[in-house]
Parts: C-alpha cells; structure tokens; sequence
C-alpha cells in the first residue's frame, strides 16, 4: 500500500517551453501532497504544499507564478514548470499524505527535468 | 529555518559490517522518520518513530527516537550491497507539519 507514482520521469525540453509533472497517489486519498527539489548530492528542498481543493502554500523564494501547482483531487496533483529555463533543470519529487495529522509521507519515484 | 545534522555525510564499509548513522536538531520534534534512496529514485520510508524513546526495527534496520526528542539514530546491522544508498533522517515539529530533511548519508558498501 501508500504507492504514489510520477509522470514522466524523464523529460527534456527547450528552454521557454511549460512542462507539466503529474504526481498520483494509486492506492490512497492523499488530502495533501508535497513538491520537492533535489539537485545532484543534495538533500530535498521543499517547493511546496498542497492540500487538494486549496491553492498551494508556496515555501519562501519559490515562485508560484512559475512553479503552478494544482490539486484538483484527492489523488491527483500536478506542478507546472513554466517558461523552463536551464536553471529549472533538476530533479522533482511529490510526496503525498492522507491526512493532516497523519504524519508519513510517501514519496513518488521523482521526475528528472533537463531543459536545453 | 529549521536544520537537521545527519552525519556522518559518507561511509564506506565492507559487507557484514554494521553501520550507525544520526540526526540532531536544536528544535524538539515529535516525529522522526528514517528514508532511504537510490540514485534516481525517489526517497523510500524506512521506519516512523513517534514517542520519545521509542526503539523500532525493520528487519536488521533499527531506529531509535532520542528521550530529548532532539535526535534519533538509524543502525544497519550485517550490511549487504544492495544497502547502498543515500539516507535521510527527517523530523515533523507537529502534526501536520511539513518534514525538515537531514543532508543525508551516502552509503557505499563493499562486497
């Protein structure tokens, strides 16, 4: 139980271009889902919070207007990437929980983002 | 913001070793949670610890939640290599909170 899956999980793309990341809990209602950045041997650097039904809570130094985050269902977020650059070029992981007080998070597999 | 320290950040050991790892914190929290992750993977839930003092295992990991509720550790015991990866503590404040991640643990072992 608690798998959550990413789509996809690899992608590049030109710079100037929207990505979209989705990010699906397959055997749980996830209430609020999590996005992460990682760059190479670095710890995971939270993007932002998203509980599904609500705009996201986005972490200090993250753009909301470039990094749109979605959560139109209890299984289902989506983060888009947009007008990438080559700086945005990183690897991004969605975790999800199913409930506030619940405290586990699951973590999907992670999306690698490569924008030329 | 909030900081763990993991360390150590890297160790190399031989297969059959035990390993120990920790994460302390300055802050009090109330949940420690142990991950694991491979290269391009996303991070893998190990243990959950949510009472000060609290000792888990899964299997011939064990983790510990500190009685200061300031740290916790992680032991491997009888490494394998397939227990290659990066490890992470992280800790939750409250309940509902988000997670504040250790930098991790790079784990190489040899066969």
């Amino acid at each position: 139980g608690a798998v959550v899956s990413q789509h996809p999980s690899r992608v590049i793309c030109k710079s100037g271009t929207s990505v979209k990341i989705e990010c699906r809990s397959l055997d749980f209602q996830a209430t609020t889902m999590f996005w992460y950045r990682q760059f190479p041997k670095q710890s995971l650097m939270l993007m932002a919070t998203s509980n599904e039904g609500s705009k996201a809570t986005y972490e200090q130094g993250v753009e909301k207007d470039k990094f749109l985050i979605n959560h139109a269902s209890l299984t289902l977020s989506t983060l888009t990437v947009t007008s990438a650059h080559p700086e945005d070029s990183s690897f991004y992981i969605c975790s999800a929980r199913w409930g506030f007080s619940y405290n586990e998070q699951f973590f999907g597999p992670g999306t690698r983002l490569t924008v030329l | 913001g909030q900081q763990l320290n993991q360390s150590p950040q890297s160790m190399f050991i031989q297969e059959g070793e035990d390993v120990s790892m920790n994460c302390t914190s300055s802050s009090i929290f109330n949940t420690w949670l142990w991950y694991k992750q491979d290269p391009g993977e996303g991070p893998v839930l190990l243990i959950a610890l949510y009472k000060a003092g609290e000792l888990t295992s899964n299997g011939r990991l064990t983790a510990q939640f500190g009685i200061t509720r300031k740290d916790s550790f992680l032991n491997i015991s009888a490494s394998i290599p397939s227990d290659v990866g990066i490890y992470f503590c992280a800790g939750q404040m409250a309940s509902g909170s988000r997670l504040t991640f250790g930098e991790g643990t790079q784990l190489t072992v040899n066969p």
